[in-house]
C-alpha cells in the first residue's frame, strides 16, 4: 500500500520549461523531507519542511508544505539539464518518526 | 558527506547461495536502515537497527536477516538467494528519529541468476 502517492512518475521536458512535482497522502506526517538520487548513487537530502504552509526555496527550487500537513511540492523555475534525477519525497510519521517514501518522479531535462 | 561505505557494490550470485551485504558508517549514529530500492516501487524498507543487536523488520523482510554486532556495521544476509532479490540494496543512517534525515550509502547492485 502506497501511503504517499508521488506524481507525475516520469516526466521529460525543455530546458527552460518549469515543472512541479507533488506529494500526496490522507495522513499527517511530523515533517517531509525531499530527496534527489543520481545513478548510481544513493538519495541525497534536498530539503526538510516542517510547519504547516511553510515554503523553502533553493536556488530555482521552491518547495512546500500543506497546511494540513498531508501534501507537498516541489517547483522547479527555468529548469535545466543538471536538474535531471530521480527526486522522492519522504513523509515522516508522527507517531513513530518512520519514514515513508514516495515511488519517486524521474525527471529529465533536455538541452 | 556521511561517511557511509557499502561493500560490495556489485554482485551477481546464483540462486540459492547465501549472500552477505555489509554497510559500514563512521558517523556513529545510532539508526541504520537496510533499503531495496526497485523500478516503480521506489524505497522499500527491509530491516532497521537502532542500536547494537537492537533490529526490527521492515515491509519486505521475508528472505533477509540482519546483524549489528557493533555501532558502525549492518550486515543484511540473503540466506538463500532467489530470483526475486535482484536488486539494487541501499544502507542509510541517521543520527535521531524525530525530523532528522537519511544519509545513504551508494548502493549494492545484486543480480541473482
Amino acid at each position: 500500500t502506497q501511503l504517499l502517492e508521488q506524481s507525475p512518475q516520469f516526466l521529460s521536458i525543455q530546458e527552460g520549461e518549469n515543472l512541479t512535482v507533488y506529494c500526496n497522502s490522507s495522513s499527517v506526517f511530523s515533517s517531509l523531507q525531499w530527496y534527489r538520487q543520481e545513478p548510481g548513487e544513493g538519495p541525497v537530502l534536498l530539503v526538510t519542511v516542517v510547519t504547516g504552509g511553510e515554503v523553502k526555496k533553493l536556488k530555482r527550487l521552491t518547495f512546500q508544505f500543506g497546511d494540513a500537513r498531508k501534501d507537498s511540492s516541489l517547483h522547479i523555475t527555468a529548469a535545466q539539464p543538471g536538474d535531471t534525477g530521480l527526486y522522492l519525497c519522504a513523509g515522516v510519521r508522527a507517531s513513530n518518526y518512520q519514514l515513508i517514501w514516495g515511488a519517486g518522479t524521474k525527471l529529465i531535462i533536455k538541452p | 558527506d556521511a561517511g557511509i561505505t557499502q561493500s560490495p557494490r556489485h554482485k551477481v550470485t546464483e540462486t540459492g547461495t547465501p549472500v552477505t551485504l555489509r554497510c559500514h558508517q563512521t558517523e556513529n549514529h545510532r539508526y541504520m536502515y537496510w533499503y531495496r530500492q526497485d523500478p516503480g516501487h521506489g524505497l522499500r524498507l527491509i530491516h532497521y537497527s537502532y542500536g547494537v543487536k537492537d533490529t526490527d523488520k521492515g515491509e519486505v523482510s521475508d528472505g533477509y536477516s540482519v546483524s549489528r554486532s557493533k555501532t558502525e556495521d549492518f550486515l543484511l544476509t540473503l540466506e538463500s538467494a532467489t530470483s526475486s532479490q535482484t536488486s539494487v540494496y541501499f544502507c542509510a543512517i541517521r543520527a535521531g528519529t524525530d525530523n532528522s534525515p537519511l544519509h545513504f550509502g551508494n548502493g549494492t547492485r545484486l543480480t541473482v541468476t
